[in-house]
C-alpha cells in the first residue's frame, strides 16, 4: 500500500531564507505525486504534481518539487520565503483512485 | 470555470441529528470524491463516484454514513445519528479522468458536534 510521511510537523524560516519541506513516499508502482496548501478554515489548493514526466517540477507561487526515486523522496522548495507563504502543506501520493496524504506540516514565515 | 463548491461551509448540530451536506464539482468533472479531515492531520479518504456510481467506499464510512451522486453532477454525504467523533472537516474533490486524476478540492464543510 501507498503511504506518505511528512518529516517535522512544524517548519519555521525567516521572510526571503529557503523553504524546504520534506516528504517520502513509499509506492510499489511508479508513483503520481503531489502537494497542496491549505489557508486556515480553506479547502486544499494544488501546488504542483509529479505524473512521471520531467522529474522536476514547477508548480504555482515560486514553489518546485524534485521527484527522486534512488530516495523515494518528493520534497517541496521555495528559494525565497513570503509571509504570505505561511500555511499547512501536504504531500499527497495517488493510490488507485483516491489520494494518501501525510500528516501535514505547517510552515510558519518570520518576519 | 468556477471551482468546487459546498455547502454549508459551517454546521453545528447536537448528537443524534442527521445532517447532509452538499458539494457541486467543477463542470464536466465526472469524478467526485469525499475526504474527511480531522484536527492536526491530512485528509482521509471517505468514497468516491464516477458519473453517479459509487466506485469505492472506505472502511472509515460506517452504516450511519451514505452519499450520493444521482445526476452524475451535485453529490450529497448525509450523516445519521451524529455522534461527536464525526466532528471534522468534510472535504470534496473532483477530477476529470485522463488528467492523472489530478482532484481539485472545495472549501470543505466543518461540521461540529455537541
Amino acid at each position: 500500500a501507498q503511504s506518505v510521511t511528512q518529516l517535522g510537523s512544524h517548519v519555521s524560516v525567516s521572510e526571503g531564507a529557503l523553504v524546504l519541506l520534506r516528504c517520502n513516499y513509499s509506492s510499489s508502482v511508479p508513483p503520481y505525486l503531489f502537494w497542496y496548501v491549505q489557508y486556515p478554515n480553506q479547502g486544499l489548493q494544488l501546488l504542483l504534481k509529479y505524473t512521471s514526466a520531467a522529474t522536476l517540477v514547477k508548480g504555482i507561487n515560486g514553489f518546485e518539487a524534485e521527484f527522486k526515486k534512488s530516495e523515494t523522496s518528493f520534497h517541496l522548495t521555495k528559494p525565497s520565503a513570503h509571509m504570505s507563504d505561511a500555511a499547512e502543506y501536504f504531500c499527497a501520493v495517488l493510490y488507485g483512485n483516491k489520494l494518501v496524504f501525510g500528516a501535514g506540516t505547517i510552515l510558519r514565515v518570520k518576519s | 470555470d468556477t471551482g468546487v463548491s459546498q455547502d454549508p461551509r459551517h454546521k453545528i448540530t447536537k448528537r443524534g441529528q442527521n445532517v447532509t451536506f452538499r458539494c457541486d464539482p467543477i463542470s464536466e468533472h465526472n469524478r467526485l470524491y469525499w475526504y474527511r479531515q480531522t484536527l492536526g492531520q491530512g485528509p482521509e479518504f471517505l468514497t468516491y463516484f464516477q458519473n453517479e456510481a459509487q466506485l469505492e467506499k472506505s472502511r472509515l464510512l460506517s452504516d450511519r454514513f451514505s452519499a450520493e451522486r444521482p445526476k452524475g453532477s451535485f453529490s450529497t454525504l448525509e450523516i445519521q445519528r451524529t455522534e461527536q467523533g464525526d466532528s471534522a472537516m468534510y472535504l470534496c474533490a473532483s477530477s476529470l479522468i485522463g488528467d492523472a486524476d489530478t482532484q481539485y478540492f472545495g472549501p470543505g464543510t466543518r461540521l461540529t458536534v455537541l
